[in-house]
């Protein structure tokens, strides 16, 4: 089990230029799950997937960010135009959702952006 | 909305003393579940609590889910510098649909 797979995992751009974040999911799971991490507001939910489909986006801060999951093996996490504000830890997760219930989280190692 | 809350933010203690985090739900949870993240790493499961009341232990730690299921409480005995981290409560929405995470306790233990 390889685990969930992130890329990259650090990152640092200048403001106003595109950043994508990847992520590949355990195989076999059929959620996916987007988190920021920064140290005013804690862990926060960006958007997530329920077989690929986008379930519930209403954390994604503004019309800049956008995500996508074009197949049940990979997602991106697309930030256009990037501001500083927007440098934080990146979490991808992902579960096995059966009814109504989700099994744990796994989590990727994260992507360190950085908005200069 | 739905919101799950813990205490204390955070939690200096000398190694060998205990440790405890609260987590608090403004609704009745199906279940909670409990992550540790290391600084720098992700978090990490540890524990899943279902029935009402329930206790389980992982050697050192105990986890506890209230009768009333709008609370837990994750109790470390005899900290060691090797459970520095900050630990998260995680509940379900009232939908089921994903999963609220509270603000986390980060915990300092000193050698």
């Amino acid at each position: 089990d390889a685990g969930v797979i992130q890329s990259p995992r650090h990152e640092v751009t200048e403001m106003g230029q595109e950043v994508t974040l990847r992520c590949k999911p355990i195989s076999g799971h059929n959620s996916l799950f987007w988190y920021r991490q920064t140290m005013m507001r804690g862990l926060e939910l960006l958007i997530y997937f329920n077989n690929n489909v986008p379930i519930d986006d209403s954390g994604m801060p503004e019309d800049r960010f956008s995500a996508k999951m074009p197949n049940a093996s990979f997602s991106t996490l697309k930030i256009q135009p990037s501001e500083p504000r927007d440098s934080a830890v990146y979490f991808c997760a992902s579960s096995l959702k059966f009814g109504g219930l989700y099994s744990p989280l796994h989590f990727g190692n994260g992507t360190r952006l950085t908005v200069t | 909305g739905q919101q799950v809350m813990q205490i204390p933010q955070y939690q200096h203690v000398q190694e060998g003393e205990d440790f405890t985090t609260y987590c608090n739900s403004s609704t009745t949870l199906s279940n909670i579940q409990w992550y540790k993240q290391r600084p720098g790493g992700h978090p990490v499961f540890l524990i899943q609590l279902v029935k009402s009341g329930e206790v389980k232990k992982q050697k050192r730690l105990t986890f506890q889910f209230g009768e009333a299921k709008k609370n837990s409480s994750l109790h470390i005995t005899a900290t060691q510098t090797t459970d520095v981290g900050t630990y998260f409560c995680a509940g379900p929405t009232t939908s089921g649909s994903r999963l609220t995470f509270g603000e986390g306790t980060q915990l300092t233990v000193n050698p």
